[in-house]
């Protein structure tokens, strides 16, 4: 089976640092995404992780451990802009397409 | 940037009734999908669509939903006979070739409210 998990809800203060964590256990593993997703919009891309370590961009950083099935994102300097959902999501092994399962995304609220 | 484009953002139906949602994937995208979101739940998987058929599809999409590619580039999403727990944010969203670091474009979906 198929499970992504992450924390539901976060705050933050303007200005700061926070990480949020997601877990995975699935059937084959062929990377995991981030996705920032505002309210009643799309989710968009925001970094991808295959192997094991870090990857930076900016503001965002994301980890992967594949070892642990365990992987978080780091967003820097924290805007009032970045409050949002962030989605963990993995592309699983084997099956015949490319598609990513998501978690429950984590609601990120950016205080002043 | 390119983008997924999708129509209308906005369906109001009544149940019981066929609804066609369509969307217009990145030109040169190999891999399509459709992904649903009900309110205040994660992004489900639907379907995927490679080469002009369904290559995998989850235990939701069942015999009321269909996909199409009618031309070259249009996808479509028919619910056959809408049911209330079909309200939800479906999102199309399409892919590369086919390499795992391939990310999903989405759309920016189409609000469904079933009546």
């Amino acid at each position: 089976g198929q499970n992504i998990d992450q924390p539901t809800e976060m705050t933050a203060t303007e200005g700061a640092i926070v990480q949020i964590n997601c877990t995975y256990q699935t059937s084959g593993f062929n990377g995991l995404f981030w996705y920032q997703q505002h309210a009643g919009e799309a989710p968009t891309f925001l970094s991808y992780n295959v192997l094991d370590g870090l990857e930076e961009k900016g503001r965002f950083s994301s980890f992967l451990s594949r070892s642990k099935g365990y992987s978080y994102l780091l967003l820097k300097e924290l805007q009032m802009k970045d409050s949002a959902s962030y989605l963990c999501a993995v592309r699983g092994g084997g099956g015949a397409t490319n598609k990513l399962i998501f978690g429950t995304g984590t609601l990120l609220a950016v205080q002043p | 940037e390119p983008e997924v484009t999708q129509t209308p953002s906005h369906q109001v139906t009544q149940m019981g009734q066929e609804v066609i949602l369509r969307c217009v994937p990145i030109s040169n995208h190999l891999y399509f999908y459709w992904y649903r979101q009900i309110l205040g739940q994660k992004v489900e998987f639907l379907v995927s669509f490679y080469n002009n058929e369904i290559s995998e599809k989850s235990e939701i999409f069942d015999d009321q939903f269909s996909v199409e590619r009618p031309d070259g580039s249009n996808f479509t999403l028919k619910i056959r006979s809408t049911k209330l727990e079909d309200s939800a944010m479906y999102f199309c969203a399409s892919s590369g070739v086919s390499t795992t670091n391939e990310k999903l474009f989405f759309g920016s979906g189409t609000q469904l409210s079933v009546l």
